[in-house]
């Protein structure tokens, strides 16, 4: 079975520049997770999709990231303009279930993202 | 607010002992708690969970305690092997956002020959 791919896997752009990150679910899977992990710090969940519908957004800085989950499958993550405190890995992951019950989240490598 | 902390930064510990590595969490709505590796250049892979209503499970080398009055718990790799060399980290979720997870800051594994 394919896991979550990702890409690009590095990406370096200059402060105000915009990008965007791609994610390929695991087939079949109807969640799917973008979290933000800068250095030293664990994995902070930005935007969670079920199918193609956002279910928690909260965290996402709204006024410069967008993420979308065309036909609940791919997702992008876009920042526009990107600011120096925006350098992380970028991960994607995706899990089988829909709804609040646990369910195991798969992780692709991740999108590491350098702003100078 | 830090909500799932992991107080110690990196372990080492030597081929074939015993590794604990310890998390600590504040919020008592927690319910469910897992445990993801990590190697170098590749995404968190999931290792182990535990629901609220047990205080321990088993996997293999990997058994992860909960002690919900002490709003503690622990992941026990027993026999250490230079393979489990990762960051380990800790997440926790409510009862009914369950898919949302909130991560600790991760410890470093190192297992020595």
């Amino acid at each position: 079975e394919a896991g979550v791919a990702q890409s690009p896997r590095y990406k370096i752009i200059e402060k105000r520049q915009s990008v965007a990150f791609w994610c390929n679910p695991i087939s079949g899977h109807a969640t799917l997770y973008w979290y933000q992990q800068i250095l030293g710090q664990g994995p902070k969940l930005l935007i969670q999709f079920q199918n193609n519908g956002v279910v928690d957004d909260s965290q996402l800085p709204k006024d410069r990231f967008s993420a979308e989950r065309l036909k609940g499958v791919d997702s992008t993550l876009k920042i526009q303009p990107a600011k120096l405190e925006d350098s992380a890995v970028y991960l994607c992951a995706s899990s089988l279930l829909a709804g609040a019950v646990p369910d195991t989240q798969y992780f692709g490598p991740g999108t590491r993202l350098t702003v100078l | 607010d830090q909500q799932v902390k992991q107080n110690s930064p990196s372990l080492s510990v030597q081929e074939g002992r015993i590794s604990i590595l310890n998390c600590d969490y504040t919020n008592s709505m927690f319910d469910y708690f897992l445990w993801y590796k990590k190697y170098p250049a590749e995404g968190p892979t999931f290792l182990i969970s535990i629901s609220s209503i047990k205080d321990k499970n088993e996997d293999g080398r990997f058994t992860v305690f909960l002690n919900k009055s002490a709003k503690h718990l622990s992941l026990h790799i027993v026999p250490s092997q230079p393979g489990d060399s990762a960051v380990y980290f800790c997440a926790a979720a409510e009862t009914g956002t369950a898919s949302k997870l909130t991560f600790g800051t991760g410890t470093r594994l190192q297992v020595t020959l």
